[in-house]
């Protein structure tokens, strides 16, 4: 265990849906991140955010949604996704991006299918 | 574009040998280098971080760093099956300190 939870573990989802993604961190890190895992592809950054502030959005269609109530806390809203973003979701935390040293570790992922 | 590249492999070693992965990175400015081990279906877990040039010894993991030639490896030794699994080299971007990975190395050790 990393200290980093995630739920749901698995969610399989039609392209009318509305869901969400939870990540909760127990670390006392500052900074949180979504990530996209999709087959044969490197991690893929989606968002990050810095004592709850949101610092990057790597270009991430609208159909994803962050947010970011506390430092603890990271939620992704889902809407009218499409089937190629099945993939596995994961979040992250660390202690302070602006570190050089700073560390990530990850959640157990949440892996999406889009019907 | 920044790039961290790794071969994907597989990469096949006998049990009890040892296995050599290897990562070159494309910022020459990065300072911060990790090895992340992922299970088939499971999520990233830190092995290993590295900052100064040389090497640097945990268990049976050591990662060596070659700012110089911009490249880090991860040796293992005494390879054991339950070693099997994909290795992600990760690099951080020292302009906005974001993480670069590689696409990963699939490593088989067999029995």
């Amino acid at each position: 265990e990393t200290g980093v939870t995630q739920t749901p573990r698995h969610l399989v989802m039609g392209m009318t849906n509305k869901k969400s993604l939870k990540c909760e961190q127990h670390l006392g890190h500052n900074a949180m991140y979504w990530y996209k895992q999709s087959a044969k592809k490197p991690l893929e950054l989606m968002f990050v955010y810095n004592f709850k502030e949101q610092t990057e959005n790597n270009s991430v269609p609208s159909r994803f949604s962050p947010e970011c109530p506390n430092s603890s806390h990271l939620f992704l809203h889902l809407h009218t996704l499409q089937p190629e973003d099945s993939a596995l979701y994961l979040c992250a935390s660390s202690q302070d991006r602006v570190l050089s040293t700073d560390t990530q570790y990850f959640g157990p992922g949440t892996r999406l299918t889009v019907l | 574009q920044k790039e961290v590249e790794q071969n994907s492999g597989p990469l096949s070693v006998p049990e009890g040998a040892i296995a050599s992965l290897n990562c070159t990175y494309s910022d020459r400015g990065s300072q911060s280098f990790f090895w992340y081990r992922q299970y088939s279906g499971k999520s990233p877990e830190l092995i290993m971080s590295i900052y100064s040039n040389g090497d640097k010894e945990d268990g049976r993991f050591t990662a060596q760093l070659n700012k110089a030639s911009q490249y880090v490896s991860l040796l293992i030794r005494d390879s054991q099956p339950s070693d099997s699994a994909t290795y992600l080299c990760a690099v951080n971007d020292p302009n906005t300190g974001k993480l670069i990975f590689g696409q990963g190395t699939t490593l088989q050790v067999k029995p």
